[in-house]
């Protein structure tokens, strides 16, 4: 079965510090993935995308890395802020198969 | 730059009782997907088009209805509503062309008492 798991669930963090956010697949036949942003009430936001043949990308303060062959990605965010309490998920989309499948998400809180 | 836009955004239903669900994109995506988001469980896939006049079920289908006549809209019917369609729906797009680089409108909660 064509599985997503991010964990931990929830993430507590002082503001500044560098933090992890980890994504688990269990297929390595993935054709891309895909890291969102959620805010409170509020739909998704695609932060970054990584396609198969790539091994990280990066936007401003936001690194993801990919790891088909363990089945993992990373989100990194470097010098984290307040405004950066939300919670994010990663999709993956599997190879013939033309749906995304979302992991649950970690809920992400920085402390001023 | 309205991207992908959904209404309503609240809505009470009785049960028993039928709606649909608006969807619109203004950026010429061929595939569009709705998706339903329960607190703890992720998102799940309803239904998803590839194209005006084609699509197709998704994970959790029961209980809804779609269609595409046009590459802009892809309202959701909820037939004969059951309190287990309370959730938050999202009508999101992408293009192959772009990456996948998938869209979401901000969302319409429905509650179905």
């Amino acid at each position: 079965k064509q599985e997503v798991t991010q964990i931990p669930a929830a993430l507590s963090v002082p503001e500044g510090e560098n933090l992890v956010l980890n994504c688990s697949f269990t297929d390595s036949a993935i054709y891309n993935l895909q890291w969102f942003r959620q805010d409170p009430g509020k739909g998704l936001t695609s932060l970054l995308l990584i396609q198969s043949s790539q091994r990280e990308q990066t936007s401003g303060r936001l690194n993801a890395s990919l790891d088909k062959s363990s089945g993992r990605s990373t989100l990194y965010i470097a010098a984290s802020q307040p405004g950066d309490s939300a919670t994010y998920l990663c999709a993956v989309l599997y190879f013939g198969n033309e749906k995304l499948t979302f992991g649950t998400g970690t809920r992400l809180t920085i402390i001023p | 730059n309205a991207g992908v836009t959904q209404t309503p955004k609240f809505r009470i239903l009785k049960i028993g009782q039928s709606m649909t669900l608006q969807c619109t994109q203004d950026m010429n995506h061929n595939y569009m997907y709705w998706y339903r988001q329960d607190p703890g469980m992720g998102l799940k896939l309803i239904y998803y088009s590839v194209g005006a006049g084609i699509t197709d079920k998704g994970e959790v289908p029961n209980g809804y209805n779609v269609s595409r006549s046009t590459t802009e809209d892809f309202p959701l019917r909820l037939e004969l509503a059951a309190p287990s369609q309370t959730s938050v729906y999202f009508c999101a797009s992408s293009s192959r062309g772009s990456g996948n680089t998938i869209y979401f409108g901000e969302g319409s909660w429905l509650t179905v008492v």
